[in-house]
Formats: C-alpha cells, sequence, structure tokens
C-alpha cells in the first residue's frame, strides 16, 4: 500500500522560506506515468494546487504560487519537497503532498495525512 | 485563469439524491474528478474521467460531465457522506479544484 508522510517545521515566521519534504514508502517514486504534487488547504477553505513534479524533474507550477515555489526531487531517498519563499500568514495552511495519476484525466489517488505549517512571529 | 463554481452547500434528507454541481467554461471538453473531505482527514478521490469509481468506492456515487457543467450524484444518500465535495480539472497545465461543496445530510 502506497503511503505519503509530509514532515518539516510546523512553524515559520513571516519572510522566511517554508520547507517540507514527502516520503513516500510501498512503491517508487520513479515509477511512470505519475507525478507528485502539493496541495494546501488554510483552515477553513478550500483546496489549493501548488505543484507537481515528475521523477524526471519536470515540474508544473501554479501561475500564483510560481514566483515564490520550488518543487525538487531525490530519487535515491524516495522523497520530493516544496519550498515556498517570502511567506505570510495567507500562507498558513495543512499542505498535503500527494500522487497524481498521470493521464487524459490527471487525478490525485494517494494524499499524505497533510501537515499544518503556522506562519507567525 | 481556469475557474470552477461549485454551491458553498448542498442538503439532502437520507435516503434521498443528492446533486452536487461544478462549472466552469466548456468543462466538459475536460475530464473531472471528484474528492470527499471529512472533517481533519484528507480527501479521497470518489470519481475520476468523469464517471469512473476508484476501487472501493460505493456504487451510490456516480459522476457526469457535459457543455459547462459536471456533477457529481449519490443516490441513497447516507450519513456517513456527509462531508465537503471538491470538483478538480486540469487546464492548460494547471490542476484546477472548485470551492468546495458542503454536503449535509438531514
Amino acid at each position: 500500500q502506497l503511503q505519503l508522510q509530509e514532515s518539516g517545521p510546523r512553524l515559520v515566521k513571516p519572510s522566511e522560506t517554508l520547507s517540507l519534504t514527502c516520503t513516500v514508502s510501498g512503491g517508487s517514486i520513479s515509477t511512470s506515468n505519475y507525478y507528485w504534487g502539493w496541495i494546501r488547504q488554510p483552515p477553513g477553505k478550500g483546496l489549493e494546487w501548488i505543484a507537481n513534479i515528475y521523477y524526471s524533474g519536470s515540474t508544473y507550477y501554479s501561475p500564483s504560487l510560481k514566483s515564490r515555489v520550488t518543487i525538487s526531487v531525490d530519487t535515491s531517498k524516495n522523497q520530493f519537497s516544496l519550498k515556498l519563499s517570502s511567506v505570510t500568514a495567507a500562507d498558513t495552511a495543512v499542505y498535503y503532498c500527494a500522487r497524481l495519476v498521470w493521464s487524459n484525466s490527471p487525478n490525485f489517488d494517494y494524499w499524505g495525512q497533510g501537515t499544518l505549517v503556522t506562519v507567525s512571529s | 485563469s481556469y475557474e470552477l463554481t461549485q454551491p458553498p452547500s448542498v442538503s439532502v434528507s437520507p435516503g434521498q439524491t443528492a446533486s452536487i454541481t461544478c462549472s466552469g467554461d466548456k468543462l466538459g471538453d475536460n475530464y473531472v474528478c471528484w474528492y470527499q473531505q471529512k472533517p481533519g482527514q484528507s480527501p479521497v478521490m470518489v470519481i475520476y474521467h468523469d464517471s469512473k469509481r476508484p476501487s472501493g468506492i460505493p456504487e451510490r456515487f456516480s459522476g457526469s460531465n457535459s457543455g459547462n457543467t459536471a456533477t457529481l450524484t449519490i443516490s441513497g444518500t447516507q450519513a456517513i457522506d456527509e462531508a465537503d465535495y471538491y470538483c478538480q480539472a486540469w487546464d492548460s497545465s494547471t490542476v484546477v479544484f472548485g470551492g468546495g461543496t458542503k454536503l449535509t445530510v438531514l
């Protein structure tokens, strides 16, 4: 059974960089036809897509966050990571990592449990 | 940027049929999937490719997509179906989520 687990600091100061890692277990991140993505959800609000990455390094970014986001992959560790720079209180959210099925109907079929990251001084 | 619009809330009586809509420009030209999210839990996909159910999803969940509107239908709604539901599509190399609909089973 594929499992994804987010890890990283739960508290980040304004203007600093949020860094999270997703560790994939029960399967290889280098499997064809799957991207790996980050999605966030501010408290009490809806889902917002952030970015996706393929094991080869191919990426897609949300236009609204692209200038502040970097997504990367480490196939040797079966992990992928997110960096979000210049954070503000508006970046406080539960951050999920998920697997994206790369098809004519791209969809997230496995999700991590999510981690709440709070931006506060 | 592409937008998907969902009603904020839908109410249904137990045993009745719930319909949740998702609207977007020429949405029928894209494939849509749907996620269910219960409080404090991660989203779970209940429909993909407009109308396909992943393994383990009850048959009472179905979907359709035509024109500018996709619809998630829950037949014989049960109390356990009370949750937030999100539609999602892929457009211009981006993942797009609808704003979400809170389904209340009264």
